[in-house]
């Protein structure tokens, strides 16, 4: 059963911060691109982070780049999100998100976790 | 940014009913629309990409349509099951943006 479990969400205060991790089963993890997607309270869904398959090429929404960064570990079918200078505002449930495609950018999310929530207070 | 409008924000129904959700995007996104289903405490799937292509397992009576800017999710025979939230999605440009949700209630 293909599954992504997210952990490491949690309370941080402001400036602080955070390493989420996911944990991928059931699938070739590093065939596929990965993201990282987010939902604030009340608000829709926002895309943060990706990383290609075999990395290192990433990319990041404006709101978090200089200050999240995402990576892979293949040989442990681990994708990391660490977080830094957290502010109020990255409070929201955090999505680890496997993309598929074809020719670039036109990428959907085939397979979402369950999220971990971080609240930045 | 490509900002996605929803429509209705919410919707009440019946079982057997059809519901049809609208997603207007801000500039012409060819048929570069996905369509997603969110149950609370569950994690979010894909319904539809490329406007109109049902994800493997996805029931039939999903159904999606347009190109450009308006786009269309039906949702014939309404079940109990289909009670969630749904999204729309663009991946024409990034960001990659998503619609702010229309939520459905049997």
């Amino acid at each position: 059963q293909e599954q992504l479990v997210e952990s490491g969400g949690g309370v941080v205060q402001p400036g602080r911060s955070l390493r989420l991790s996911c944990e991928a089963s059931g699938f070739i993890f590093s065939n596929y691109g990965m993201f990282w997607v987010r939902q604030a309270p009340g608000k829709g869904l926002e895309w943060l982070a990706v990383i290609w398959s075999g990395g290192p090429n990433v990319d990041y929404a404006d709101s978090v780049r200089g200050r999240f960064t995402i990576s892979r570990d293949d040989s442990k079918n681990t994708l990391v999100l660490q977080m830094n200078n957290l502010r109020g505002d990255d409070t929201a449930m955090y999505y680890c998100v496997r993309g598929m495609g074809g020719s670039w950018p036109h990428w959907y999310f085939d397979l979402w976790g369950r999220g971990t929530l971080v609240k930045v207070s | 940014d490509i900002q996605l409008t929803q429509s209705p924000s919410s919707v009440s129904a019946s079982v057997g009913d059809r519901v049809t959700i609208t997603c207007r995007a801000t500039h012409g996104i060819s048929n570069w629309l996905a369509w997603y289903q969110h149950s609370p405490g569950k994690a979010p799937k894909l319904l539809l990409y490329s406007t109109s292509f049902l994800q493997s397992g996805v029931p039939s009576r999903f159904s999606g349509s347009g190109s450009g800017t308006d786009f269309t999710l039906t949702i014939s025979n309404l079940q109990p099951e289909d009670s969630a939230t749904y999204f729309c999605q663009q991946s024409h440009i990034l960001p990659w943006t998503f619609g702010h949700g229309t939520t459905v209630e049997i």
